[in-house]
């Protein structure tokens, strides 16, 4: 079946240990999302590729990254991981067939992030 | 005022009943909404999307009222596996593209 796949599914770290979160897709879509969600919040919007346009949230921290080597694969790294970087992180995918706003997002099952 | 509000709930309602959630977005220029659904401790998972004019999918019944600037969400007949979170989606593509995740409203069915 086409999905997007976390891995790992549980990460833990240590404050200020950098760590890289990686996502796949089989969808072939070419939007990618990361998105932070701390307990019993919104997912947050952190940055985005329309294909290998990055685009970043103007509040997200510069502590965090991305890169996306090709269609299937996006990587988040945290160079510095606070306290306050332990959440939830969600991956998402879409293909837009219009403007990018009407599609529907495909999330993974996301990572949690533990820092120690 | 934040951007996309929901009423966390939690909203605790029998099997059979029908409850109704409301979303408000404060960006007038907002171009598409959708409703997802999460559960416990997984990712969310998109329900349906709200139409200017209304939609319907089943038991569930979407609105999107723009001049008020809020969306809704209709369960009818609740089942014991409707209970989840539901999170309001707002999406804009004026001057960028942005999404917006409401903090979600918290749905308990018993039996």
């Amino acid at each position: 079946d086409a999905m997007v796949i976390q891995n790992p599914r549980y990460q833990v770290t240590q404050f200020g240990k950098p760590v890289t979160l990686s996502c796949s897709q089989t969808l072939n879509h070419n939007v990618m999302y990361w998105y932070q969600q701390k307990s019993s919040q919104a997912p947050k919007l952190l940055f985005h590729y329309y294909d290998k346009d990055f685009n970043n949230e103007a509040d997200t921290p510069d502590n965090f990254q991305s890169r996306r080597p090709n269609t299937s694969f996006c990587f988040l790294d945290i160079r510095s991981p606070g306290l306050g970087d332990a959440a939830m992180y969600l991956c998402a995918t879409s293909s837009p067939d219009r403007d990018i706003s009407y599609n529907e997002q495909f999330f993974g099952p996301g990572t949690r992030l533990t820092v120690l | 005022r934040k951007e996309v509000e929901q009423d966390p709930g939690p909203f605790n309602v029998p099997e059979g009943a029908t409850v109704a959630f409301n979303c408000t977005y404060s960006n007038s220029a907002s171009q598409s909404f959708f409703w997802y659904r999460q559960d416990c401790r997984k990712e969310p998972k998109l329900l349906m999307s709200v139409y200017s004019s209304g939609n319907e999918d089943g038991r569930f019944t979407a609105q999107l009222n723009r001049a008020s600037q809020y969306i809704s969400l209709l369960i009818r007949d609740s089942k014991l596996s409707d209970s989840a979170t539901y999170l309001c989606v707002v999406n804009t593509n004026t001057g960028g593209f942005k999404t917006i995740f409401g903090a979600g409203t918290r749905l308990f069915v018993k039996a």
